[in-house]
């Protein structure tokens, strides 16, 4: 069964400050997708990343995919209150004997105070 | 407007009082799947279809039933709910599979006492 580990659990920081969340898996990752879930909704999807070694930006969010894609990160700069919530990765288990599955990390509760 | 709808979002029930949650898209996705969310456990999947008529066990799917008799719908079926069913319950639909944007809906907060 694949594990996915999410670091920090959660995350406490200043407005302007910059974070880096991390998601590693106990296998390789098919592509990884990685959501931002705000209180009292739904996830949203942020980015899919396919390519060992792919670096992906959206607006002031960096996103890393491993060379081994084994593990990723996100990366804040100059966080904002609006960018508080639960950032959840996921493996699309594409391709394989579990096509269709979407296995999900613990999640990483962001708090950005002004 | 392009949706997941769920129906109730809201639920206190009793322990083996059979209830039934409703998802619905309009976006004529294929790929529908649903999910638990309990603290520091992230996201489960219970249960998933890729397409009318196929349905598939995902992490969790013990005590729960799913159907997907046409495209759009696919209910959450729980035949003798118990506490530990107790959960933020959500749906989600996709155009194709799992690989591509998962839309969400707004989830529904079920208590079983």
């Amino acid at each position: 069964t694949q594990l996915l580990e999410q670091s920090p659990q959660f995350l406490s920081i200043q407005e302007g400050e910059n974070l880096t969340v991390y998601c590693n898996s106990s296998s390789v990752f098919s592509s990884l997708q990685w959501y931002r879930q705000e209180p009292g909704e739904g996830p949203v999807l942020l980015v899919t990343v396919v390519t060992g070694g792919e670096v992906k930006k959206l607006k002031r969010l960096t996103f890393q995919f491993g060379d081994a894609r084994k593990d990723s990160s996100l990366h804040i700069t100059a966080a904002q209150p609006g960018d508080t919530g639960l950032y959840l990765c996921a493996d699309t288990n594409a391709g394989g004997t579990s096509y269709g599955k979407l296995t999900f990390g613990q999640g990483t509760i962001l708090t950005v105070h002004p | 407007e392009a949706q997941v709808t769920q129906n109730p979002r809201y639920l206190i029930t009793v322990t083996g009082k059979k209830l039934t949650v409703t998802c619905s898209q309009n976006m004529n996705h294929e790929y529908m799947s649903w999910y638990r969310q309990d603290p520091g456990l992230g996201l489960r999947q219970i249960y998933y279809s890729m397409n009318v008529e196929v349905t598939d066990k995902g992490d969790v799917p013990e005590g729960y039933k799913v159907s997907r008799k046409e495209k759009r719908n696919f209910p959450l079926i729980l035949e003798s709910p118990s506490p530990n069913q107790t959960s933020l319950y959500f749906c989600a639909s996709s155009l194709s599979g799992n690989v591509n944007e998962q839309f969400f809906g707004p989830g529904t907060r079920l208590t079983v006492l």
